[in-house]
């Protein structure tokens, strides 16, 4: 059974600073990874998606990273800004055939940008 | 473009009483549609997916159900709420085979 950390559930850093969001996934084989964001008491945005085949995905001041074989990802934000204050989901999907295109999620990373 | 609507965004329920949830797509046609729930301090747990109309999966044994009576409708619903049913049931759909999933705005279950 797919299980997948995030670590740490809390962070706070200070406006400017660059910062990781850390997620690991039991099972390597899997189809892909999606990076989402949560707002307090809102659905959920995906931020950046990864495929299996691909190393890394960049959106403005995001960049995720994969290492499927570690069964790691990391999420990067630059230059963090009040604005990014957020929950960080992280889900990994096994493929696309019927019983695995379900997403299996991280518990999360509350982060917090001091201004 | 695709939309997806979920009601009702809030609600207090008693204990025992009748639950139904309801979200649709706009824009798509047999996407792949979801059922999560957040409770507090959790992750998000799957609790149902379908992939067509009259084709349900359930992820956990529950006192919940879901129906999709249209491509494009999913709803769930309960016959008799419990205190651990509160949490934020969030909704989403994805393409078949596609890579990307959206959710909807989701709905605060309150089982007082």
């Amino acid at each position: 059974k797919q299980e997948v950390t995030q670590i740490p559930a809390a962070l706070s850093v200070p406006e400017g600073e660059n910062l990781v969001l850390n997620c690991s996934f039991t099972d390597s084989a899997i189809y892909n990874l999606q990076w989402f964001r949560q707002d307090p008491g809102k659905g959920l945005t995906s931020l950046l998606l990864i495929q299996s085949s691909q190393r890394e995905q960049t959106s403005g001041r995001l960049n995720a990273s994969l290492d499927k074989s570690s069964g790691r990802s990391t999420l990067y934000i630059a230059a963090s800004q009040p604005g990014d204050s957020a929950t960080y989901l992280c889900a990994v999907r096994l493929g696309t055939n019927f019983g695995n295109e379900k997403l299996t999620f991280g518990t999360g990373t509350r982060l917090t940008i001091i201004p | 473009s695709q939309t997806i609507h979920q009601w009702p965004a809030t609600l207090v329920q008693p204990v025992g009483s009748p639950l139904s949830l309801e979200c649709t797509v706009e824009g798509t046609s047999n996407p792949n549609l979801y059922w999560y729930r957040q409770a507090a301090g959790r992750g998000l747990q799957l609790l149902f997916y379908s992939v067509g109309i009259g084709q349900i999966s359930s992820e956990v044994p529950q006192n919940l159900s879901a129906s999709r009576p249209q491509d494009r409708q999913f709803i769930l619903s309960s016959k008799k709420l419990l205190l651990s049913d509160s949490g934020f049931y969030l909704c989403a759909w994805s393409t078949t085979g596609g890579h990307t999933i959206y959710f909807g705005e989701g709905s605060w279950l309150t089982v007082v």
